[in-house]
């Protein structure tokens, strides 16, 4: 069985400095997708940036990005000039390229920015 | 465009009582998703439903079901509550069935059971 682990369970940044949370799974599959979710104090998880096993460039959003390391089954999520609002708490997420479409949750980071 | 909604927002129930919950999805996808997550624990899935039926079930109980319209709507149905079904369900969805497809959140139905 797919799992994800996220083993830090708060993080806390400087406003306008670099942050970098850390994700591994286990996996047997050689495709699959790998998310980073933001759920703010309101709830709604959001979704921040999307990878593809496939795919070896790591994806990029704004200030948002990743260190995807394959073979060592490492998904990291770098915030870049970290703000106020970035404040959250984060989940890492794994899903199969097939079969099942269920999303697998790690436990998730809490990210505090201080002013 | 609306995102995926959810209702009720919050509700209380008792043991051994009966809830239901609604999502409606972003207009044009198909597929719905229901996530349980509790209290310092990151969403387990429960249902994904496409296409009006039911494409994959999560390790939960009976107690447990859904189903999904002809308008791609939702309900999750929990039968007999417990204290431990206290937790915030979340509705998913996406434009179709695949998991290349990314699930987009609604904003979740908080339920305590009492």
């Amino acid at each position: 069985a797919q799992t994800v682990t996220q083993s830090q369970p708060e993080m806390s940044v400087q406003e306008a400095e670099t942050v970098t949370l850390s994700c591994t799974y286990d996996t047997s599959e050689s495709d699959y997708y790998l998310f980073w979710y933001k759920q703010p104090p309101s709830r709604q998880m959001i979704l921040v940036i999307r990878q593809e096993a496939y795919k070896q460039q790591n994806a990029t959003e704004n200030r948002f990005s990743v260190n995807f390391q394959k073979a060592a089954k490492s998904f990291s999520l770098k915030i870049s000039d970290s703000q106020l609002g970035d404040a959250a708490m984060y989940f890492c997420a794994y899903t199969s390229a097939s079969g099942t479409y269920k999303y697998i949750f790690g436990t998730g980071t809490r990210l505090k920015v201080l002013a | 465009d609306a995102g995926v909604t959810q209702s009720p927002t919050h509700l209380i129930k008792t043991r051994g009582q009966h809830v239901t919950l609604r999502c409606s999805p972003i207009s044009g996808h198909k597929s719905v998703s229901w996530y349980q997550q509790v209290l310092g624990q990151g969403p387990q899935f429960i249902f994904q439903y496409y296409e009006k039926e039911e494409r994959g079930r999560g390790n939960f109980p009976d107690r447990f079901s859904a189903r999904q319209f002809p308008n791609y709507s939702s309900e999750l149905n929990v039968n007999a509550l417990l204290l431990g079904d206290s937790a915030l369900y979340l509705c998913a969805s996406s434009r179709q069935q695949g998991s290349g497809n990314t699930i987009y959140f609604g904003e979740g139905s908080w339920l305590t059971v009492v």
